[in-house]
């Protein structure tokens, strides 16, 4: 089983910063990485797919990066509506998601 | 407006059955994969259970399989969940999620699952 590690597990920021989560994959997954932000008590929301590609609808602010077995979400402002918590999650072999990083206000 | 709305979930005692529904609207849904995720209360996100468009190719995660038989009905635009055999540990806000290449890009609200005496 491909395992996920988000790092840090909590992030506290000021609008305006720029923030960065990083994922690491137990072994290389190629760019089958996806981001998903969720909200308390809402369902996930899909961000970035393929490692970089920004879903229909998403803010620019947001970007991905990475290839094989690391990975970043990147944040270049952030904005009142962007605390929540992140995921990264593999799809290149069935689905597994990382532990999640909450994004909180400093 | 594409949406999937999650019904049948409920308290339910530990060994008992439960059977969760997702009903589908907005797209077509036969030419579309579907997943179920879970998310314990307090908790991060479970990959549950996959099928194909036809039905033909099913998965489980290791900790249902066994317990929980996902299947769909293309003609009524719904993807269903058993789940028998339940234990504490299943508790928890299960999710059907739309899979387009591999992704999940569209997801229900959740229905919440608890499983206790």
């Amino acid at each position: 089983d491909i395992q996920m590690t988000q790092s840090p597990s909590t992030l506290s920021a000021s609008v305006g910063d720029r923030v960065t989560i990083t994922c690491r994959a137990s072994q290389s997954i190629s760019s089958w990485l996806a981001w998903y932000q969720q909200k308390p008590g809402k369902a996930p929301k899909l961000l970035i797919y393929k490692a970089s590609s920004l879903e229909s609808g998403v803010p620019s602010r947001f970007s991905g990066s990475g290839s094989g077995t690391e990975f970043t979400l990147t944040i270049s402002s952030l904005q009142p509506d962007d605390f929540a918590t992140y995921y990264c999650q593999q799809y290149n072999s069935f689905w597994t998601f990382g532990q999640g990083t909450k994004v909180d206000i400093k | 407006e594409v949406q999937l709305v999650e019904s049948g979930g409920g308290l339910v005692q530990p060994g008992g059955s439960l059977r969760l529904s997702c009903a589908a609207s907005g797209f077509t849904f036969r030419s579309y994969e579907m997943n179920w995720v879970r998310q314990a209360p307090g908790k991060g996100l479970e990959w549950v259970s996959y099928i194909s468009g036809g039905g033909e190719t099913v998965y489980y995660a290791d900790s249902v399989k066994g317990r929980f038989t996902i299947s769909r009905d293309n003609a009524k635009n719904s993807v269903y969940l058993q789940m028998n055999s339940l234990r504490a540990e299943d508790t928890a806000v299960y999710y059907c999620a739309r899979v387009l290449t591999q992704r999940m890009d569209v997801w229900g609200k959740g229905t919440t699952v608890t499983v206790s005496s």
